[in-house]
């Protein structure tokens, strides 16, 4: 059982590039989430989403737009990347219901020059 | 709007407890989360506790929850070098599509 998957694990991109991060979950949970991480600023949730087809908007959601086509996978992208970008990205999962927890991702090491 | 916070570092000798806290300000917080998040790692759930319980204990650790001045600590007895990380406290409650607020997360530095 792999959990929550993230692809790619690095990546280095020059300012204007686009590209996608691929979180794929095969526990078939409902919610999933896209966070940023930066140094002393926690974790930011940039979106989430309630199940297959549906996705909405986080606390810092501007240069970032999602995609979920399929239940098991969330989709994260950047269409002309910036260096304020440069974070670690981690996706996690939840099944519906209360009381249960997130299962996180590895993360996204994402360096944007 | 709903906050978290957390003191940001904690250094404790090897064998002595550690007690990470964590206040947060919605009323209608229903689960209180620690995670737990080693180097280079993603963050893993240690322990939760129900807003209308105020203890909870699970070998080392042990969760204390005073609702009505919304504080939230997390005793690790005999903290241990592989305890060194950051501990992030969350909450969570019916009517945000089951988002997490999250704390900033207090780095705990276990000396030998």
């Amino acid at each position: 059982n792999a959990g929550v998957t993230q692809t790619p694990k690095f990546r280095v991109l020059k300012t204007g590039q686009s590209m996608t991060l691929l979180c794929a979950q095969d526990m078939n949970h409902e919610y999933m989430y896209w966070y940023r991480q930066d140094p002393g600023m926690g974790l930011r949730l940039i979106h989430y989403s309630v199940g297959e087809g549906t996705t909405a908007k986080g606390e810092v959601p501007d240069g970032y737009n999602v995609s979920r086509l399929k239940k098991q996978n969330f989709l994260l992208g950047l269409e002309s990347a910036a260096p304020s970008q440069t974070s670690v990205y981690f996706c996690a999962s939840r099944p519906y219901g209360q009381g249960v927890d997130q299962y996180f991702g590895a993360g996204t090491r994402l360096s944007v020059l | 709007g709903e906050d978290v916070e957390q003191s940001l570092f904690l250094s404790v000798r090897e064998g002595d407890s550690s007690v990470i806290n964590c206040t947060y300000t919605d009323s209608s917080s229903t689960y209180l989360y620690w995670y737990k998040q080693e180097p280079g790692a993603g963050l893993q759930l240690l322990t939760y506790i129900f807003s209308n319980m105020d203890m909870k204990q699970d070998q080392r650790l042990t969760v204390l929850l005073n609702k009505k001045d919304k504080h939230l600590s997390l005793r690790i007895a005999d903290t241990q070098t592989g305890d060194s990380a950051i501990y992030f406290c969350a909450e969570s409650n019916a009517g945000n599509n089951r988002k997490l607020i999250w704390g900033l997360g207090t780095s705990l530095a276990v000396n030998p």
